[in-house]
């Protein structure tokens, strides 16, 4: 079975700097897909991005960009220029690669509550 | 839609009392997820579909947790006889296939059990 493990319960930022969350994680699987989610206090879920297994490259969307590091089973999110927007728990999850019996459940960490301050 | 809606937004049920919770997909996503999130922030999966079958079950408490996908119907997740531990955010998403590409969620219903 996966495990997610998400080391920081909370962290704090200040407006307009770079925070950087950590995540690893524990299989046994070669392909998979790794994502970060944000959950503000509205609690809707939205997806902040995605990475696949088989790709060096790291992913980025805009501000957020992540730093894989398959080896090490490390997948951090950091976010530049953070915004009081981005006052957030974020989940990090993975999946199993769909195909050969996978059941394309997620299996997330226990999030980590990021507090950006004006 | 190109939301997934789940209603109702918040539900307070006796002790012992039936719960049903309802869910409808993104129009076109063969693949519905159900969540279970409890005050710890913690996700447990219940279930998932795919269209209107069962695809992975293994988390549902059998004896009270009960879940349908019917056609040209919401999905819902019903829980017989509620007990206190289920307070928790239930969450529904949905994926176009095999969620590759994440899923999107509900905003989720609120259970509370008094």
């Amino acid at each position: 079975a996966q495990t997610v493990t998400q080391s920081q319960p909370e962290m704090s930022v200040q407006e307009a700097e770079t925070v950087t969350l950590s995540c690893t994680y524990d299989t046994s699987e070669s392909n998979y897909y790794l994502f970060w989610y944000k959950q503000p206090p509205s609690r809707q879920m939205i997806l902040v991005i995605r990475q696949e297994a088989y790709k060096q490259q790291n992913a980025t969307e805009n501000r957020f960009s992540v730093n894989f590091q398959k080896a090490a089973k490390s997948f951090s999110l950091k976010i530049s220029d953070s915004q009081l927007g981005d006052t957030a728990m974020y989940f990090c999850a993975f999946m199993k690669r769909p195909g050969g019996g996978s059941n394309y459940k997620l299996t997330f960490g226990k999030g980590t509550l990021l507090t950006v301050n004006p | 839609g190109e939301e997934v809606a789940q209603t109702p937004k918040h539900l307070v049920r006796g002790e012992g009392q039936k719960a049903k919770l309802y869910c409808a997909p993104i129009k076109g996503h063969s693949y519905v997820f159900w969540y279970q999130q409890v005050l710890k922030n913690e996700f447990k999966f219940l279930i998932s579909f795919q269209n209107e079958n069962v695809f992975d079950e293994t988390g549902m408490p059998k004896e009270r947790f009960s879940a349908k996908c019917l056609p040209n119907s919401p999905c819902s997740l019903e829980i017989q006889a509620t007990k206190l531990e289920d307070s928790a955010v239930y969450f529904c998403a949905s994926s176009p296939s095999q969620g590759r590409r994440g899923y999107t969620f509900g905003s989720g219903t609120r259970l509370t059990v008094v």
